[in-house]
């Protein structure tokens, strides 16, 4: 049973780009987190959605930053004209229930130049 | 609002000493996961505790959830290098509808 899989697991961009990470969430689960890492802090919560619903976006900034989870195909957290400040490691995890067990992937590093 | 803290934020140990983190949360939770992630990786489950007062033991680490479910330690006996990482307890606080995690606590190790 394959993990959760992140791609891709590094990514650079120029300040203004677009960023789209991906996350295709364990066989069977069908809850998925999203969360934003800096070096050497801990795990900032950012979305948690279920297949085509966000449920709890409480920790998303309101600008530039949008995600999904649609019926066919992986999770996508999107930041658009992303910023140096955006640099950070995104891990997203699933759970089969709310309250499960999340199980991370490897994360996706962002670095913003 | 409804929290989960953990203490200490930092530790740093000598190889062979103990180690432990305390983690409490503002409410009773239903169950507490504890999580490991190495320096460079992502978090891994550990453990799952549920029972009032209940205690798990892996190896040279003992888990333990309080008699009132609000908080939770994790026990290392003895800390080696493999033992680095931070530790990050985490718990469905009541009407979160999802697990909420501490900040964890970052132990490092001196060889």
């Amino acid at each position: 049973n394959a993990g959760v899989m992140q791609n891709p697991r590094h990514l650079v961009r120029r300040r203004g780009q677009e960023a789209r990470l991906r996350c295709s969430p364990m066989k069977g689960h069908s809850h998925v987190y999203w969360y934003r890492q800096l070096p050497e802090e801990g795990l900032k919560f950012m979305v948690y959605l279920q297949k085509e619903n966000i449920i709890d976006e409480s920790g998303m900034p309101k600008e530039r930053f949008s995600a999904e989870f649609p019926k066919e195909g992986p999770s996508i957290l999107r930041i658009q004209q992303v910023v140096r400040g955006d640099s950070a490691a995104y891990f997203c995890a699933s759970s089969k229930t709310p309250t499960d067990t999340q199980y991370f992937g490897p994360g996706t590093r962002l670095t913003v130049l | 609002g409804q929290q989960v803290m953990q203490i200490p934020q930092y530790q740093h140990v000598q190889e062979g000493e103990d180690f432990t983190t305390y983690c409490n949360s503002s409410t009773t939770l239903s169950n507490i996961q504890w999580y490991k992630q190495r320096p460079g990786g992502h978090p891994v489950f550990l453990i799952q505790l549920v029972k009032s007062g209940e205690v798990k033991k892996q190896k040279r680490l003992t888990f333990q959830f309080g008699e009132a479910k609000k908080n939770s330690s994790l026990h290392i006996t003895a800390t080696q290098t493999t033992d680095v990482g931070t530790y990050f307890c985490a718990g469905p606080l009541q009407g979160a509808q999802k697990l909420v995690f501490g900040q964890g606590t970052r132990l490092t190790i001196n060889p």
